[in-house]
């Protein structure tokens, strides 16, 4: 039972253009939301958050936007750099709980 | 260091074999985590600890799984007798005030 869905496995995004990465979840006890992004042989690194309480949340290149009444978030990567080329994780933890769900990620190619 | 460090980087053993997995917190956070990511998954939650109690185990898969942090900083992570489906990268994480988890390198598993 997939609790934080990431749809898309893979995405290609031309350089300097907007990158859209989304996700879905199924369990509305869940009330903050994380992104991760991680390089190959690293620990994943936290990007930004969002509490249920926003519907948006930026910083810097990146905003994350909250759809409550559809359980969905997305991150925004804008303009998108060559260094942002990562898989990207989607989390999510009840409140009270630290204790964090992760999606199966998001491989995204930013191409020169 | 300043980050999360895990020791080893890699760690190689046959089935029904014991291991151990240390994790070094960032000082001064209470809040220490183990997860478990096996190929094309995100992490999967195993056990959280405040302080030196675990708050919640409910991730471990069973009880050949253990985890200790008796002085509330260190912690070590114990598989006793290893199976090939143990293989995985072992990801420690640990927090302070706020909910953002910052992520050790991972220890990756190799049981043969």
């Amino acid at each position: 039972d997939q609790q934080v869905k990431q749809n898309s496995p893979s995405l290609s995004v031309q350089e300097g253009r907007i990158s859209i990465l989304n996700c879905d979840y199924t369990n509305s006890m869940f009330d903050y939301f994380l992104w991760y992004k991680k390089y190959p042989a690293e620990g994943p690194t936290f990007l930004i958050s969002i509490s249920s309480i926003k519907d948006k949340n930026e910083d810097g290149r990146f905003t994350v936007f909250l759809n409550k009444s559809a359980k969905h978030l997305s991150l925004h990567i804008v303009p998108s750099q060559p260094g942002d080329s990562a898989v990207y994780f989607c989390a999510a933890s009840p409140f009270g709980n630290e204790k964090l769900t992760f999606g199966t990620g998001t491989r995204l190619t930013i191409i020169p | 260091g300043a980050g999360v460090s895990q020791t080893p980087s890699n760690k190689v053993t046959e089935k029904g074999k014991y291991v151990e997995l240390r994790c070094d917190p960032i000082s001064g956070h209470t809040a220490l985590y183990w997860y478990r990511q096996s190929l094309g998954q995100g992490p999967e939650f195993l056990i959280y600890f405040q302080g030196t109690g675990a708050a919640d185990d409910s991730g471990l898969p069973n009880d050949r799984f253990f985890a200790v942090r008796p002085e509330g900083s260190v912690s070590t992570l114990k598989i006793q007798r290893t199976e090939r489906g143990d293989s995985a990268v072992y990801l420690c994480a640990s927090s302070g005030a706020y909910n953002e988890q910052f992520f050790g390198p991972g220890t990756r598993l190799t049981v043969l």
